[in-house]
């Protein structure tokens, strides 16, 4: 079974348009994370949740909203897609409140494409 | 943010060791050292963390400079399934509920057969 799986893989769509990338986690961990992946191979964080509660919000435009129905899905809404929005995203999961050092899951990735 | 330093890429023959430096000189007493590594077209994954002794797991050994400004990835005994990009993070835990990785440019490790 898959620890940490997302969907779509792959989400090629027009400029403007509003799409959903999903993630689910199996692990019963508390924290979920979403991350960016862009052409130049940079990873950065951009939201953390704990307890369905946003914990990190890097400086990510306000166009980009995560939503988390339970502690096991974290998706990613993005309204009016601009082309810099082209990247790879990765969804990841820790366990944090039992006292671990937070070790990572991380998803597959989803490519998302703006034309 | 703390940040690591490593180069960006290596070069290593299969079934020989492989270690991997990064240095870190504005670590806090806190903070831990993580590596992970990036297989191609995949998340990235956890490989090994420590904070002031040197670990070994399954994966790999991680080396913890006695003043903590620099550590090294050591793979014991390198295979083709190994290359990947591997970085080097300090987890920076600011308050509680914040603690987030930051990814540097890594380390492009390439394995000769």
């Amino acid at each position: 079974d898959t620890a940490v799986s997302q969907t779509p893989k792959y989400l090629v769509t027009q400029m403007g348009n509003d799409k959903s990338i999903k993630c689910e986690q199996n692990l019963g961990h508390d924290t979920m994370y979403w991350y960016k992946q862009d052409s130049k191979k940079f990873l950065k964080i951009m939201f953390s949740y704990n307890n369905k509660e946003l914990i990190i919000n890097e400086t990510v435009p306000n166009r980009f909203s995560p939503k988390s129905p339970d502690k096991a899905h974290l998706n990613l809404h993005i309204n009016s897609l601009e082309l810099g929005d082209s990247a790879v995203y990765f969804c990841a999961s820790s366990n944090r409140d039992r006292g671990s050092t937070d070790t990572q899951y991380f998803g597959p990735g989803t490519r998302l494409t703006v034309l | 943010d703390a940040k690591t330093t490593q180069p960006n890429s290596m070069e290593s023959n299969e079934e020989e060791p492989v270690h991997l430096p990064c240095n870190h000189s504005t670590i806090s007493g806190t903070d831990y050292i993580h590596w992970y590594r990036q297989l191609p077209s995949q998340g990235p994954e956890y490989v090994i963390h420590g904070l002031t002794s040197n670990v070994n797991n399954r994966m790999a050994s991680l080396a913890i400079a006695e003043d903590r400004k620099s550590s090294t990835l050591i793979l014991h005994r390198a295979t083709l399934r190994d290359a990947a990009v591997y970085y080097c993070i300090l987890r920076e835990r600011r308050d509680f509920g914040n603690e987030k990785l930051t990814f540097g440019t890594g380390t492009r490790l390439t394995i000769i057969p």
